[in-house]
């Protein structure tokens, strides 16, 4: 049973289009974390987040942290084929441990 | 390199063979994380270190997988009798805090189980 839902599983979408990505928990989050994934390469750290209704932004793209810190989303303005990739979100444990991963949203940006 | 290094990055193997596969994290780094990724898919945890010892292999899939780190750096993880459910790319990353913060990931070996 996988503690952090994303969706959707994929989006393709026309360059210069708007795109969100959401990662869903049933439990609290102490800090969230997305990483981008592009192909035969490890996953990046994008942003992290730990405070309810937190938002931060990167360029284009605008990360959300829920009030009740159980979800978080991604927001994408714009986008370029460069952003082209898979993307993660992922919850800490206790300190000293592991994140754990959510399933990912494939996201194919088109010219 | 001044990344966390992984190798082999490709191994094909048979079914029923042993395979060792590397990781040569950020130097300094005291926490390693191992993870297995499925085609397309989300990261699955194996085994974290802090130092040299395991405190949480809870995700190792099976005693037939292993993993050791000597010297507080290189960690090796060793997968026995492979099956080809054991096919997937085997992440490795590092992390210089000690609370769950930033993961530095190696671009991973890609195991095939012929």
């Amino acid at each position: 049973t996988q503690l952090l839902e994303q969706s959707p599983q994929f989006l393709s979408i026309q360059e210069g289009e708007n795109l969100t990505v959401y990662c869903n928990s049933s439990s609290v989050f102490s800090s969230l974390q997305w990483y981008r994934q592009e192909p035969g390469e490890g996953p990046v750290l994008l942003v992290t987040v730990v405070t309810g209704g937190e938002v931060k932004k990167l360029k284009r793209l605008t990360f959300q942290f829920g009030d009740a810190r159980k979800d978080s989303s991604l927001h994408i303005t714009a986008a370029q084929p460069g952003d082209t990739g898979l993307y993660l979100c992922a919850r800490g444990g206790a300190a000293g441990n592991k994140l754990t991963f959510g399933g990912g949203t494939r996201v194919l940006v088109k010219p | 390199g001044a990344g966390v290094s992984q190798s082999p990055s490709n191994k094909v193997t048979e079914k029923g063979k042993d395979v060792e596969l590397r990781c040569d994290p950020i130097s300094g780094h005291t926490a390693l994380y191992w993870y297995r990724q499925s085609l397309g898919q989300g990261l699955e945890f194996l085994i974290y270190f802090q130092g040299n010892s395991a405190p949480d292999k809870s995700g190792l899939p099976s005693d037939r997988f292993s993993a050791e780190r000597t010297g507080g750096s290189v960690s090796t993880l060793t997968i026995q009798r492979t099956q080809q459910e054991d096919s997937a790319v085997y992440l490795c990353a590092s992390s210089s805090r000690r609370n769950t913060g930033e993961l530095f990931f190696g671009e991973g070996s890609r195991l095939t189980v012929l």
